[in-house]
C-alpha cells in the first residue's frame, strides 16, 4: 500500500539556519510522482515541486533543493537560509502511476525565528 | 494568472444540515479534485472528477455526494452534517487526469459545524 512519512511533527530554526525536511514513502508501484507542497498560516496549499520515480536527479530552486533517493525511498527537501517568510507546514506528497489522487503525508510545521 | 476558486470562503452549518461547496478549476483544466483537511491534519483524498465523469473514489462518506458540470465547475454535497464534518475542504484542478501533473490547489472553504 502507499504511504507518506514525515517524521519530523515540527521544527524550529533561527533566521538563516539551513533545515532539512525529511520525507519517506511507499509504493508498490515502479511509475509514481513525487510532491512537496508549502501551506503557509494563510491555508492555501502551493506546489513546490514534482519529481517522477525515474528520474533521481536532484534540483535546486533558489535556496530550495531537493535530494531523491529511491535506494532509501526518500524525497527530502532542504531549505537554505532560512527565512521568517518559511514559517509554515509542508507537506510531502506521492501519486502513483496508475491514479492521479495525492497521498500526503502528515506535514512537517517550520517556524523560522527571527 | 487565474487560479482554482472555491466559494464560498467560510461557511458554518448546524447538525443535521445541508452544505454545498463549489469549485471553479483553472481555464482549460478538466480535471477536478475534493480533498478534506482536518484540524491538524493532512488532506484526504475524497473524490475526483475528470471530463465530467468520476474518475477515482476516496473516502468519501455516503452522506456527501459530488459532481462535475459541462463547464468544468464542479460541487459538493454534505447532507446530515456532523460535527467531524467541520474541515477545510480544499478543492484542486489539474490539466488532465493524469498522475504526473501538478494539481493546483484553491484557498479551501473552511466549513464549521456547530
Amino acid at each position: 500500500a502507499q504511504k507518506v512519512t514525515q517524521a519530523q511533527t515540527e521544527i524550529s530554526v533561527v533566521e538563516k539556519e539551513d533545515v532539512t525536511l525529511d520525507c519517506v514513502y511507499e509504493t508498490r508501484d515502479t511509475t509514481y510522482y513525487l510532491f512537496w507542497y508549502k501551506q503557509p498560516p494563510s491555508g492555501e496549499l502551493v506546489f513546490l515541486i514534482r519529481r517522477n520515480s525515474f528520474d533521481e536527479q536532484n534540483e535546486i530552486s533558489g535556496r530550495y533543493s531537493w535530494n531523491f533517493q529511491k535506494s532509501t525511498s526518500s524525497f527530502n527537501f532542504t531549505i537554505t537560509a532560512s527565512q521568517v517568510v518559511d514559517s509554515a507546514v509542508y507537506f510531502c506528497a506521492l501519486s502513483e502511476g496508475n491514479t492521479d489522487k495525492l497521498i500526503f503525508g502528515t506535514g512537517t510545521r517550520l517556524q523560522v525565528f527571527p | 494568472a487565474a487560479g482554482v476558486i472555491q466559494s464560498p470562503r467560510h461557511l458554518i452549518k448546524e447538525k443535521r444540515e445541508t452544505a454545498t461547496l463549489k469549485c471553479y478549476p483553472i481555464p482549460r483544466h478538466d480535471t477536478v479534485y475534493w480533498y478534506q483537511q482536518g484540524p491538524g491534519q493532512d488532506p484526504q483524498f475524497l473524490i475526483s472528477f475528470y471530463e465530467k465523469m468520476q474518475s477515482d473514489k476516496g473516502s468519501i462518506p455516503d452522506r456527501f455526494s459530488a459532481q462535475q458540470f459541462s463547464d468544468y465547475h464542479s460541487e459538493l454535497n454534505m447532507s446530515s452534517l456532523e460535527l467531524g464534518d467541520s474541515a477545510l475542504y480544499f478543492c484542486a484542478s489539474s490539466l488532465t487526469s493524469a498522475a504526473y501533473n501538478e494539481q493546483f490547489f484553491g484557498p479551501g472553504t473552511r466549513l464549521t459545524v456547530l
